[in-house]
């Protein structure tokens, strides 16, 4: 089975903290996903990566950034949070082609106060 | 810029009815996903749909893919309450550039 985990299910940030929001998977996928999740808007992609140390912005990139040093790791990365950054926060793996079947972790649901 | 459109967006329906959720798209895509997801949790994989006239089915749910009217359905037959969830469609974007793209999103309460 595809496992995907994230590093923590709730966290709670004040503002201008910088966040880490970290996402492994197990099953040696090339691409990965960061989405965020909020009611009557669906998922966002935020940012994916296809390949060690590739990036490639989604639609709503602004305010994060993205690293990914090792194939089974992915993290994104909130440099100041902000209030409009409080969402669920999904990250997903696939494996090639990019528009293969994703894979989702258990969701990170962040706060910020 | 790919487009996908579900609906209803909510649907509250009684036990033993059936019913269909619409996902339709923009652009030219062959290949269509549906997910699923309950309250509190993550999205789980229910059908991968990879031609026209694809056809999938598993328990009371039954997806379809028809290209050319860029539309898939989701029918469900006789509901039961541990169908309740959010369903969500999602379109290979084209070019393999974006991933994939998700509609809003299908909030299904089904009543006793």
């Amino acid at each position: 089975d595809v496992k995907v985990t994230q590093s923590s299910r709730y966290l709670v940030k004040r503002t201008g903290e910088k966040v880490f929001l970290e996402c492994v998977q197990d099953m040696d996928h090339e691409n990965m996903f960061w989405y965020r999740q909020d009611p009557g808007l669906g998922l966002r992609l935020i940012y994916f990566s296809y390949d060690v140390k590739m990036k490639e912005k989604g639609d709503i990139p602004e305010g994060y950034s993205v690293s990914r040093e090792k194939k089974e790791r992915f993290s994104l990365i909130l440099e100041s949070a902000s209030t409009n950054q409080t969402s669920m926060y999904l990250c997903a793996s696939s494996f090639n082609p990019r528009w293969a079947e994703q894979f989702f972790g258990p969701g990170t649901r962040l706060t910020v106060l | 810029e790919l487009k996908v459109e579900q609906n209803p967006l909510f649907l509250s329906m009684q036990e033993g009815k059936n019913y269909t959720i619409y996902c339709n798209y923009s652009t030219t895509s062959d290949r269509l996903y549906w997910y699923r997801q309950d309250p509190g949790k993550s999205l789980e994989s229910l059908f991968v749909l990879l031609s026209n006239g694809a056809v999938k089915q598993e328990g009371r749910l039954m997806a379809s893919l028809d290209t050319k009217a860029r539309l898939s359905t989701l029918h469900i037959t006789a509901a039961v309450h541990d169908l309740s969830a959010t369903y969500f469609c999602a379109v290979d974007s084209g070019g393999g550039a974006d991933g994939l793209t998700f509609g809003k999103g299908t909030h299904l309460i089904i009543q006793p």
